[in-house]
């Protein structure tokens, strides 16, 4: 079993819809949370971190939920520009960038005119 | 500001050559984490260098190495070339105080292996 596990999609939706990811962890003693953005051939970009009373930016929403181990990415009224693919990743140092980032595979999100 | 710089863009090794791949990290950062990633998965974490020093390893043979000069610069460096060692290279750079800026990535270096 994989540590991030996330469902690939591919998700086809159209424009102006709400769609919504998720994503679970194996280790407990994962600490900090972030979502990634990766466009077809292009490098990683971070999307935001995810805190443990949920957060927003703009459009999109981060959830976490420690008890059941996962994550969660809301997109609301999704733009063409949306489309990529959205990585989950895990650290398990408290709040910090040292040690180890685990990367989920990857949601396929297309939006479709 | 210049981001985060990988060289080569892109390369193609004979089984069993050695290769060195460079990062230079987005100015400021003082660590730089090194993934390698294959087509249709996640970037696979290698390790981390602050320092000059590897503060943690992913599940990589010995035959990946690495260093960290005292620019912040960093090298990747893998010996005895396999196929499987086909992979986008991502260098990742960011600041070891500041965890929720979380990493700025390179544009990779493309590998394969023939």
């Amino acid at each position: 079993r994989k540590e991030v596990e996330q469902d690939p999609g591919p998700f086809n939706v159209p424009e102006g819809a709400t769609v919504a990811f998720n994503c679970t962890y194996s280790n407990s003693a994962s600490q900090s949370f972030f979502w990634y953005r990766q466009d077809c051939r292009k490098e990683p970009k971070l999307l935001m971190s995810v805190y443990s009373s949920g957060n927003e930016d703009g459009r999109f929403t981060a959830q976490l939920n420690r008890a059941s181990q996962y994550i969660s990415l809301l997109i609301r009224d999704s733009k063409l520009s949306d489309s990529a693919t959205y990585l989950c990743v895990v650290n398990e140092v408290y709040y910090t960038n040292a040690g180890k980032s685990t990367f989920g595979d990857g949601t396929t999100l297309t939006v479709k005119p | 500001d210049a981001g985060v710089t990988q060289s080569p863009t892109h390369l193609i090794k004979t089984r069993g050559q050695q290769v060195t791949l460079r990062c230079s990290p987005k100015s400021g950062h003082d660590t730089v984490s090194w993934y390698q990633q294959a087509l249709g998965q996640g970037p696979q974490f290698i390790f981390q260098y602050y320092e000059e020093e590897e503060r943690q390893r992913g599940n990589f043979p010995d035959r990946f190495s690495g260093h960290q000069f005292p620019n912040y610069s960093s090298e990747l460096n893998v010996n005895a070339l396999l196929l499987g060692d086909s992979a986008l290279y991502l260098c990742a750079s960011s600041l070891l105080d500041r965890p929720n800026y979380g990493y700025t990535f390179g544009s990779g270096t493309r590998l394969t292996v023939v």
